[in-house]
């Protein structure tokens, strides 16, 4: 079964930092591209953050850039949101997406459950 | 920067057609994608590459794009498909952008 599953969401202080983790089995994670999408409560689905197949080439919203760092793992086939600086506007679920098929970047057909981040004093 | 729109609500009868737009600049020269959501779960992709249905997604969803408008359509909307549905598009610029999302109602 091809599955993702998001862990690391928690309260965290302005400020402060975390790292989201998204284990990925049932298809061979090294060949996709792999995102993180969030959703703030009661709002709708923002893209955050992408890496191509190979780690060198990264792309991230404007408001997470140089606060945020994704990076993938394909040995243990786990792709993270390193998250720094965090802010309250940041507060909402993440989810780990895989796009379709392994030459898009977007057109997700596989989501994760998400974890949830909530940044607050 | 490069926006989405999508209208925030759009109302159905059941049985009837629903139509959900999507609009950016030049918006039929680029893939556009949606997503189902229905509340308090993950996102599901319903149309790619402007009219591909997915497996497992049924053939009364459909969907165009071009010129500025992609348009997601749903024929014969039954009540399971009252939910938010998100228009995504990408290119070399923006890379991954999502839209407002469209609220649907099945009244």
């Amino acid at each position: 079964e091809v599955q993702l599953v998001e862990s690391g969401g928690q309260l965290v202080q302005p400020g402060g930092s975390l790292r989201l983790s998204c284990a990925a089995s049932g298809f061979t994670f090294s060949s996709y591209w792999m995102s993180w999408v969030r959703q703030a409560p009661g709002k709708g689905l923002e893209w955050v953050a992408s890496i191509k197949q190979g780690t060198t080439e990264k792309y991230y919203v404007d408001s997470v850039k140089g606060r945020f760092i994704i990076s993938r793992d394909n040995a243990k086939n786990s792709l993270y949101l390193e998250m720094n600086s965090l802010r309250a506007e940041d507060t909402a679920v993440y989810l780990c997406a895989r796009p379709y098929t392994t030459t898009a970047e977007g057109s997700f057909d596989v989501w994760g459950q998400g974890t949830v981040v909530v940044v607050s004093s | 920067s490069y926006d989405l729109s999508q209208p925030p609500s759009v109302s159905v009868s059941p049985g009837q057609t629903a139509s959900m737009t999507c609009s950016g600049d030049k918006l039929g020269d680029k893939y556009v994608c949606w997503y189902q959501q229905r509340p308090g779960q993950s996102p599901v992709l319903v149309i790619y590459q402007d009219s591909r249905r997915p497996s497992g997604i049924p053939d009364r969803f459909s969907g165009s794009n071009s010129g500025n408008t992609a348009i997601l359509t749903i024929r014969g909307t039954q009540a399971m498909d009252e939910a938010d549905y998100y228009c995504q598009t990408r290119d070399n610029s923006i890379h991954v952008l999502f839209g407002g999302g469209t609220k649907l109602t099945v009244l």
